[in-house]
């Protein structure tokens, strides 16, 4: 069952311009929201991260907007840059948890 | 300072034979976590450790997959009879806190496995 779906799956945008990339989740019990960055051949890093008590927060050019309601998050990337170009995870956890749930993943290619 | 780290960072095995592979974690760092990710897809919960207890298992996908941590340190994910499905890379994650969903995993850069 996927818990975490992500879209979409692959994603080309201008040197500048803002990367968005959408993540729904059917969990009501997740109560932590993380977004990785991967580079191949390296393993996932974390990008930023947020809970359900706040609808959005900013660390430099990335962003992350919050809606509980509809049990949606998406992950903004301002002014994106050709090093930009990687594979973003967004992911969900319960409260007290251990089992991290990933999204399938979105291709990013930022064209200089 | 040093990032975890996995060995090998390649392994090729013949289907029905065992492999260990080998995860060493941040010094530390109470938490220790095991994924799979096959190609083109996100990383998927596989086992987690507490210290040396394993508290969940119940991502593993059959029993031919066995985990352990036995000083609360350095891990080693084994499979045995390896299948061709089990091909894919296993990362391992570690983190500083005893509750996995509060804490920064960090990352390994993964072992890939592929089974001919």
């Amino acid at each position: 069952q996927q818990q975490v779906k992500q879209s979409p799956q692959s994603l080309i945008v201008q040197k500048g311009g803002i990367s968005i990339i959408n993540c729904a989740y059917e969990n009501t019990a997740f109560d932590y929201f993380p977004w990785y960055q991967q580079f191949p051949g390296k393993g996932p890093a974390l990008l930023i991260a947020i809970r359900p008590d706040v609808s959005e927060k900013k660390e430099g050019r990335f962003t992350i907007s919050f809606n509980k309601s509809a049990k949606q998050f998406s992950l903004h990337i301002m002014d994106s840059q050709p090093g930009d170009s990687a594979t973003y995870f967004c992911a969900a956890s319960p409260t007290g948890g251990f089992k991290t749930i990933f999204g399938a993943g979105t291709r990013l290619f930022v064209k200089a | 300072g040093a990032g975890v780290s996995q060995s090998p960072r390649y392994k090729v095995a013949k289907r029905g034979q065992d492999v260990a592979l080998r995860c060493d974690p941040i010094s530390g760092h109470v938490s220790l976590f095991w994924y799979q990710q096959a190609l083109g897809q996100g990383p998927e919960f596989l086992t987690y450790f507490q210290n040396e207890a394993q508290l969940d298992k119940s991502g593993l996908p059959s029993d031919r997959f066995f985990a352990e941590r036995p000083e609360g340190s350095v891990s080693t994910l084994k499979i045995q009879r390896t299948q061709q499905e089990d091909s894919a890379v296993y990362l391992c994650a570690s983190s500083l806190g005893a509750t996995g969903s509060s804490y920064e995993q960090y990352f390994g850069p993964g072992t890939r496995l592929t089974v001919t």
